[in-house]
């Protein structure tokens, strides 16, 4: 069974420019989770879909936006680059129902870089 | 959500046995531990989850004393991929969860 895919692996863009990252869950989970990581430090969380409904937000500007599509596939856009936010930004899924095992999955991740 | 101490690095031989060792003093009642590896420039991979006492898979073991104030992932003799980061996390196994990691430890293991 396939992972977590993540597109594109690696992409740069200049500061005020905008990106969209796109995830496809493991097949039979129906939340995403879009998590950061920039250089030395651990990921950290950014937002989180089931059934195409946020279920959970972290602490980051509303440059910052998501959804999840009826196939549960995902994508995370960020409006107006800044250098900070060069990250690899990685993509989790789980089952989500929220009755069983929560163990979130990670894909390989996008690495963006912003000159 | 429960915040966890582990060392920041690290270092071992090929072979070996390694113990990561994981503090979390404020763990609640319905917490389970987890565990992640990270390569670099990689998503981080499950390696194990636990509740109470000692869970054991293919990859590694995981010991809980009976307070649960601490946890430590065991490595039986690793090999130079084993080399990465190493996350432990404490947080809801039940239910709608975020997960929240710290710096990790990074561990080297030399020929």
């Amino acid at each position: 069974d396939a992972g977590v895919t993540q597109s594109p692996t690696h992409l740069i863009k200049t500061r005020g420019q905008q990106v969209t990252l796109r995830c496809s869950p493991i097949s039979g989970h129906k939340s995403v989770s879009w998590y950061q990581q920039v250089l030395g430090q651990g990921p950290q969380f950014i937002f989180q879909y089931y059934e195409k409904e946020e279920r959970g937000r972290g602490n980051f500007p509303d440059r910052f936006s998501a959804r999840q599509f009826p196939n549960y596939s995902s994508e995370l856009n960020v409006n107006a680059l800044l250098l900070g936010d060069s990250a690899l930004y990685l993509c989790a899924s789980s089952l989500g129902s929220g009755q069983g095992e929560e163990t979130q999955y990670f894909g390989p991740g996008t690495r963006l870089l912003v000159l | 959500l429960a915040k966890t101490t582990q060392p920041i690095s690290m270092d071992s031989y090929e072979g070996q046995e390694v113990n990561i060792t994981c503090s979390h003093n404020n763990i609640a009642t319905n917490d389970y531990i987890t565990w992640y590896q990270q390569f670099p420039s990689q998503g981080p991979r499950f390696i194990i989850q636990g509740y109470k006492t000692k869970v054991t898979n293919e990859v590694a073991s995981l010991f809980i004393p009976a307070d649960r104030k601490s946890s430590t992932l065991s490595l039986p003799r690793v090999s130079l991929s084993d080399t990465a980061v190493y996350y432990c996390l404490v947080g809801p196994q039940w239910g709608y969860s975020t997960l929240t990691f710290g710096k990790g430890t990074m561990l080297l293991v030399s020929p």
